[in-house]
């Protein structure tokens, strides 16, 4: 079993729809999770890091972490089409840079006009 | 959020040859680099980190003589693919991690990337 899984589409939806996108993983020691995009042929951005369990929002963007059932999700309200993406999710276990950080194999998404 | 510079975006060399990419970190001294490698459609697979005036942590399976990471200065890491092969063709990607303010050590996932490097070995 892989230590982080996610569904790796692609998913499309109608701009304005809402966009779930999950992530499930193995490993009870993380605690700090993280969704990343990635255009094509670009660098991943963080969009939104939480730690332990519970939601945070920013913007049209939401992220919930259910650390009981080792889930994490994030949801785009209102979807646009520069929402075109990869997503990542990403979680690691510790507070230093030498602690790892596993990624999920990334969600592609496409928002159509 | 912070910025990170990897030069150059792409490069293409013969087998055989050894090419340098550059990591940057433009606005913020970054004791601790982390290079990654991604294939097409997959994650983002977590190479070496790099430490600022000490020897790089390779994971399993990475060879060190291989990828040789410098992490000469607080805002410079730089990956030397040596004696390229096919094999070694992809996209190459860096990351810092930028402290908050207060905060004594870098915090875990707020990692900052820089924009990669597709190597294509022929």
């Amino acid at each position: 079993q892989k230590e982080v899984e996610q569904d790796p589409g692609p998913l499309s939806v109608p701009e304005g729809a809402i966009v779930s996108l999950n992530c499930t993983y193995s490993n009870s020691a993380f605690q700090y999770f993280m969704w990343y995009r990635q255009y094509s042929r670009k660098g991943p951005e963080l969009l939104m890091y939480t730690y332990s369990s519970g939601n945070k929002e920013d913007g049209r963007f939401t992220a919930q972490v259910d650390k009981s059932s080792k889930y994490i999700s994030l949801f785009i309200r209102d979807s646009q089409p520069s929402d075109s993406a990869t997503y990542l999710c990403a979680m690691s276990a510790g507070k230093t840079s030498y602690d790892k950080v596993i990624f999920g194999p990334g969600t592609s998404l496409s928002v159509i006009p | 959020g912070a910025v990170v510079s990897q030069h150059p975006s792409w490069v293409i060399c013969k087998s055989g040859t050894s090419v340098k990419i550059e990591c940057r970190s433009l606005d913020f001294q970054a004791t601790t680099m982390f290079w990654y490698r991604q294939f097409p459609k997959q994650s983002l697979m977590l190479m070496a980190t790099s430490n600022e005036g000490s020897k790089a942590t390779y994971e399993q399976g990475v060879e060190k003589d291989k990828f040789l990471i410098n992490h000469a200065s607080l805002t410079l890491s730089t990956l030397t693919v040596t004696s390229a092969h096919p094999e070694d063709s992809s996209f190459y990607i860096c990351s810092a991690s930028h402290p908050k303010p207060g905060e004594t050590g870098s915090i875990t996932g707020e990692l900052f990337f820089g924009e990669g490097s597709r190597l294509t070995v022929l």
